[in-house]
C-alpha cells in the first residue's frame, strides 16, 4: 500500500539466529502495529506503538521485541528464531485517534518468514 | 471490547449484492463498526465503518441497526476480485487496538 513498506518480503532463517523486520510509513501516523496471521488463527497483534520509543504488548509477544526510534520506521526483532515463528507478518499504521476518532489502519503487503 | 460474530462463509453469484451480517450486542455507545477484507495473501484493506447511521461509498454500504447491535456490509454488485474474507471489527473509546476474529469468506462464483 502506498505509504507503508515492509522489507523483505521473504526471509528463510535458521532456527536460534536473529531476526530483523522493517516497517517504514511516509504517512507521519502516529500508531503502528505488528501482526502475525497464521492458518487457523487469523491475524493476531504481537506489538505496537503509539509513538516515538512507546511501546506496549500485544497478545502474542513472547519471543519478539520492537523498537520505534523515529516516527516512520518500527522494528519487529526476533531475537532467537524457532519454528513456531514461521508466519506472514504484517505491519499496520494508524492515524492519531485524537483527530477525528479515526481508527482506520493500513496494512503493509507482509513479510514471509520461514524458520527452518 | 465488544466482540462480533459472522457467518463463516457465504457465497455470492457474480453481478449480484452481497449482504454479510455481523452481530455485536455488547457494543458500546462509543464503539464504531468497521468492516475490512482481505484477499489472499494481501495485506487487509479498509472497506467502510459507521456509528450509527448507514454509510454508503465507492467500495460498499454499511447498514446498522437502530439498536446497533448489528449490521450488514453490501456490496451491490459483487465481482470476482471481491472474493475474499471480510471481517466486521468494533472498535473506539480507548480502545484503538483491531482485534480480528475469524470473519466471514465470501466466494463470488461466476
Amino acid at each position: 500500500d502506498a505509504g507503508i513498506t515492509q522489507s523483505p518480503r521473504h526471509k528463510v532463517t535458521e532456527t536460534g539466529t536473529p531476526v530483523t523486520l522493517r516497517c517504514h510509513q511516509t504517512e507521519n501516523h502516529r500508531y503502528m502495529y505488528w501482526y502475525r496471521q497464521d492458518p487457523g488463527h487469523g491475524l493476531r497483534l504481537i506489538h505496537y506503538s503509539y509513538g516515538v520509543k512507546d511501546t506496549d504488548k500485544g497478545e502474542v509477544s513472547d519471543g519478539y521485541s520492537v523498537s520505534r526510534s523515529k516516527t516512520e520506521d518500527f522494528l519487529l526483532t526476533l531475537e532467537s528464531a524457532t519454528s513456531s515463528q514461521t508466519s506472514v507478518y504484517f505491519c499496520a499504521i494508524s492515524e492519531s485517534i485524537i483527530r477525528g476518532r479515526n481508527y482506520g489502519y493500513t496494512f503493509g503487503s507482509g513479510t514471509r518468514l520461514t524458520v527452518v | 471490547d465488544a466482540k462480533t460474530t459472522q457467518p463463516p462463509s457465504m457465497d455470492c453469484a457474480e453481478g449480484r449484492a452481497a449482504n454479510l451480517p455481523c452481530n455485536h450486542s455488547t457494543i458500546s455507545g462509543n464503539e464504531y463498526v468497521y468492516w475490512y477484507r482481505q484477499i489472499h495473501s494481501q495485506g487487509p484493506q479498509y472497506i467502510i465503518h459507521g456509528l450509527k447511521n448507514n454509510e454508503t461509498n465507492e467500495m460498499a454500504s454499511l447498514i446498522i441497526t437502530e439498536d446497533r447491535k448489528s449490521s450488514t456490509l453490501i456490496l451491490p454488485h459483487a465481482t470476482l476480485r471481491d472474493t475474499a474474507v471480510y471481517y466486521c471489527i468494533v472498535i473506539g473509546g480507548s480502545n484503538y487496538k483491531l482485534t480480528f476474529g475469524k470473519g466471514t469468506l465470501l466466494t463470488v462464483n461466476p
